[in-house]
């Protein structure tokens, strides 16, 4: 299997702009997080998914954020609009959960987007 | 909410010393993970620590888990400059939660 993939690996964008970050879980896997991380904050958990439904939603920071799963090989975090605020590198995970062991799981990772709002 | 506490934030030694970094929670764990993040790149599952006193040996690095299981450290012996990045602890509070990542220790060898 290729690994979590994520796209862009880049992206610049100005302020007040829509920036869309895409994921491809690995196949099989049956729990999707969203991550982002910067040096003040380290790597926040924003949303999961359980099956392409979203468990929990509160690490997300503001009603700006949006994230979908409309499959389970694929889902979108959107920022609309985005501020400078906003940049960091965004990370994808998934993992296979096997029966309820939710944290005993290892968290595989994508590369990242790194995204820098002007 | 709960927090996995990591100290230190960063620490530079020189290739050879050896290396410590520490997590500790306020709550008891179920379990305990280790991740490294290489500079520019992504967290990379390292190890799981699930029971009280564990202690995991991966060459170099000693991983272990407190008898009270709310902390635990990574220690790297003899330090060499493939171990430059950031590492991780990520614990879970119970089977049903998602895991819960301290900020990481930035770890930086001189040659």
């Amino acid at each position: 299997d290729a690994g979590v993939i994520q796209s862009p690996r880049h992206e610049v964008t100005e302020m007040g702009q829509e920036v869309t970050l895409r994921c491809k879980p690995i196949s099989g896997h049956d729990y999707l997080f969203w991550y982002r991380q910067t040096m003040m904050r380290g790597l926040e958990l924003l949303i999961y998914f359980n099956n392409n439904v979203p468990i929990d939603d509160s690490g997300m920071p503001e009603d700006r954020f949006s994230a979908k799963m409309p499959n389970a090989s694929f889902s979108t975090l959107k920022i609309q609009p985005s501020e400078p605020r906003d940049s960091a590198v965004y990370f994808c995970a998934s993992i296979l959960v096997r029966g309820f062991n939710l944290g005993n799981t290892e968290a595989f990772f994508g590369q990242g987007t790194r995204l820098t709002v002007v | 909410g709960q927090q996995v506490m990591q100290i230190p934030q960063y620490q530079h030694v020189q290739e050879g010393e050896d290396f410590t970094t520490y997590c500790n929670s306020s709550t008891t764990l179920s379990n305990i993970q280790w991740y490294k993040q290489r500079p520019g790149g992504h967290p990379v599952f390292l190890i799981q620590l699930v029971k009280s006193g564990e202690v995991k040996k991966q060459k170099r690095l000693t991983f272990q888990f407190g008898e009270a299981k709310k902390n635990s450290s990574l220690h790297i012996t003899a330090t060499q400059t493939t171990d430059v990045g950031t590492y991780f602890c990520a614990g879970s509070y119970s089977g049903n939660t998602p895991l819960v990542f301290g900020k990481g220790t930035r770890l930086s060898v001189i040659a």
